[in-house]
């Protein structure tokens, strides 16, 4: 079966400060790592995947497979990243089927 | 477009009551999944349509849910008789075969 774990349900840091929301994952084969986001009040969305290998919104995430983790990371956390973080799982054999974690949600300070 | 579009947004029904919930997905995505999501969770997949067909149901939908797309557009999600612990945020997402997912804002449903 595959999980996903995001141990942080809250994380709050100050404007500038560095920012990482952890994602462990359990799944025997070679899966796909997604981020998606929940601004206030807005629907949800995707932030990135790790096949793409981009940086959206200054956030990267790398998939480790030997710690089997893809931590969300940012440089400098600022006020508008405040949302619901959520990492996702999509197994090889099953291309349509997302495994969510439980979220994080992100406070960040001025 | 304005992408996935869900109705109603919030229904608020008696315990054995019957309710549907209304997606419409943007309209070239060949794929529509549905989601539950619970307080304090992440969304659980629930079930999912390539154009009309389902392929694919979670155990976590009893017999009492019942979802169709009829001629692959929009789709419906029935709950009947329903329970206290059906109270939650239905969410519909679209896709253009395994590309990314679009959802929509969701229908929170509240069971008394």
């Amino acid at each position: 079966a595959q999980r996903v774990t995001q141990p942080e349900k809250l994380l709050s840091v100050f404007k500038g400060a560095p920012v990482e929301l952890k994602c462990n994952y359990s799944y025997s084969g070679s899966p796909e790592l997604f981020w998606y986001v929940q601004y206030s009040r807005q629907r949800l969305q995707l932030l990135l995947r790790h096949i793409s290998r981009e940086s959206i919104k200054g956030f990267t995430a790398d998939l480790n497979k030997g710690e089997t983790s893809f931590h969300l990371k940012k440089p400098f956390a600022q006020e508008e990243d405040s949302a619901m973080y959520y990492c996702a799982l999509r197994s090889g054999g099953s291309n349509y089927k997302l495994t969510f974690g439980k979220g994080t949600l992100l406070t960040v300070n001025p | 477009d304005t992408g996935v579009s869900q109705n109603p947004r919030h229904k608020i029904t008696k315990r054995g009551q019957n309710v549907t919930f209304r997606c419409d997905p943007i309209s070239e995505h060949n794929r529509l999944y549905w989601y539950r999501q619970t307080l304090g969770q992440g969304p659980e997949f629930l079930t999912y349509f390539q154009n009309e067909a389902q392929l694919e149901k979670s155990r976590l939908l009893s017999d009492r849910f019942s979802a169709e797309r009829p001629k692959g557009s929009f789709s419906t999600l029935e709950i009947q008789r329903t329970e206290q612990g059906d109270s939650a945020m239905y969410l519909c997402a679209s896709s253009q075969s395994a590309g990314e997912l679009f959802f929509g804002e969701g229908s929170r449903l509240t069971v008394l």
